[in-house]
């Protein structure tokens, strides 16, 4: 079973649209949670770290549910410039080892 | 100021080959990063250096691939004997410790042939 787990999409949805989605990890002692970005042939970009109360960036909101090991994100208001490849991250014991989920393929039409 | 930078950006070489591959991290940071991303998925881990040290080799997956950092700043990956499956697109990162964000370099896409 891979550590971190996501379903790779694609979601297509149109501008101003909500989207959501998840991800599952295997080792319940994980200590952090991030969601980068990836554009395509790009480097990966931070976009949010994921905190145990939840948090807000702007549009987007993460979500932690540490009983049931899953991390969500959700990006409000969609624009064309949110299509992108959105990776799921967890830190195993709040060091520099970072294991990536495969990543979700978000595509916004207009 | 300036990112992460990796040289060349695109590789290609033959099955058997060796290659190597630069990363020049952001000035200052300590910590230096290779990860392996195959088509399709995330990246993964191969080995972290803290100053000129490899503090964790764990991902690198055979003894083909080797990587220095002799002055704790740039680092080369070398990988001998190339084969197809080592084509993947290498990606360097760099942070100010091993515990703060890693900004990643654009990759390098290696392809063996």
């Amino acid at each position: 079973r891979k550590e971190v787990e996501q379903d790779p999409g694609p979601f297509n949805v149109p501008e101003g649209a909500t989207v959501a989605f998840n991800c599952t990890y295997s080792n319940s002692a994980s200590q952090s949670f991030f969601w980068y970005r990836q554009d395509c042939r790009k480097e990966p970009k931070l976009l949010m770290s994921v905190y145990s109360s939840g948090n807000e960036d702007g549009r987007f909101t993460a979500q932690l549910n540490r009983a049931s090991q899953y991390i969500s994100l959700l990006i409000r208001d969609s624009k064309l410039s949110d299509s992108a490849t959105y990776l799921c991250v967890v830190n195993h014991s709040n060091d520099y080892k970072l294991s990536f989920g495969a990543g979700t393929t978000v595509t916004v039409r207009a | 100021g300036a990112g992460v930078s990796q040289t060349p950006s695109n590789k290609v070489t033959e099955k058997g080959k060796y290659v190597e591959l630069r990363c020049d991290p952001i000035s200052g940071h300590t910590a230096l990063y290779w990860y392996r991303q195959s088509l399709g998925q995330g990246p993964e881990f191969l080995i972290y250096f803290q100053g000129t040290g490899a503090a964790d080799d764990s991902g690198l997956p055979n003894d083909r691939f080797f990587a220095v950092r002799p002055e704790g700043s740039v680092s080369t990956l070398k990988i001998q004997r190339t084969e197809r499956g080592d084509s993947a697109v290498y990606l360097c990162a760099s942070s100010k410790t091993g515990t703060d964000e890693q900004y990643f370099g654009p990759g390098t896409r290696l392809t063996v042939t």
